[in-house]
């Protein structure tokens, strides 16, 4: 039990579908983040919301729609998403926003494929 | 700008020797914090040791150390007495000041540890 919970762990979806990632934590953390991490490539932070305010969106597709209705649960909605969106996502979460020594908590991921 | 560089993209090991996994970092804020995380096949981001720049000696956490060489900005990884289990991903992470407390990944090393 890692206190940040993914699901599901495994999605396969068309490219007409629509979807949607859960992460929920119980760690009483105030930031929570969505990562995609592709094959051969370096995490790439898509979305960082504290205190269940979005702030910061790293130029991410209109296509990932990310929800936090409060501190403890994150979602990320997908629809209309390309075989290039395939990878790993992962849910962190930390204490002490911008604080330098609270590292990350991550969350098992879900691994996603879209056909 | 920020970046976190790994430069090794798989290394193996032998089972209960020791391993050294390459970490470097380029910022010119002075405040930073750096992190390692091992990632297993079942893709969940797992801490293991924290150095903070202002840090005067290495951290060390149970067989975990890591070797920081500010002037090189380097922050080196090391694994003593390397198990099976050990076998994972391993990504430098680091945290700066002025960056709203995101984490940057470097791309990662896959350590293999032979019997």
């Amino acid at each position: 039990e890692t206190g940040v919970t993914q699901t599901p762990r495994h999605l396969v979806m068309g490219m007409t579908n629509k979807k949607s990632l859960k992460c929920e934590q119980h760690l009483g953390h105030n930031a929570m983040y969505w990562y995609k991490q592709s094959a051969k490539k370096p995490l790439e932070l898509m979305f960082v919301y504290s205190l269940e305010e979005r702030v910061e969106n790293n130029s991410v597709p209109s296509r990932f729609s990310p929800e936090c209705p409060n501190s403890s649960h994150l979602f990320l909605h997908l629809h209309t998403l390309q075989p290039e969106d395939s990878a790993l996502y992962l849910c962190a979460s930390s204490q002490g926003f911008g604080g330098l020594g609270y590292g990350y908590t991550f969350g098992s991921g879900t691994r996603l494929t879209v056909v | 700008a920020q970046k976190i560089t790994q430069t090794q993209p798989g290394m193996f090991v032998q089972e209960k020797e020791a391993v050294t996994l390459d970490c470097t970092y380029d910022t010119s804020d002075p405040s930073y914090g750096l992190f390692w995380y091992k990632q297993p096949s079942s893709g969940e981001m797992i801490f293991l040791i924290y150095q903070g720049s202002y840090d005067q000696q290495n951290a060390t956490e149970g067989r975990y150390s890591l070797n920081f060489q500010k002037a090189r900005k380097s922050a080196n990884l090391v694994i003593s007495a390397s198990q099976l289990g050990d076998s994972a991903m391993y990504f430098c992470a680091m945290r700066v000041g002025n960056q709203g407390g995101k984490l940057i990944f470097g791309q990662g090393t896959e350590l293999s540890v032979k019997p």
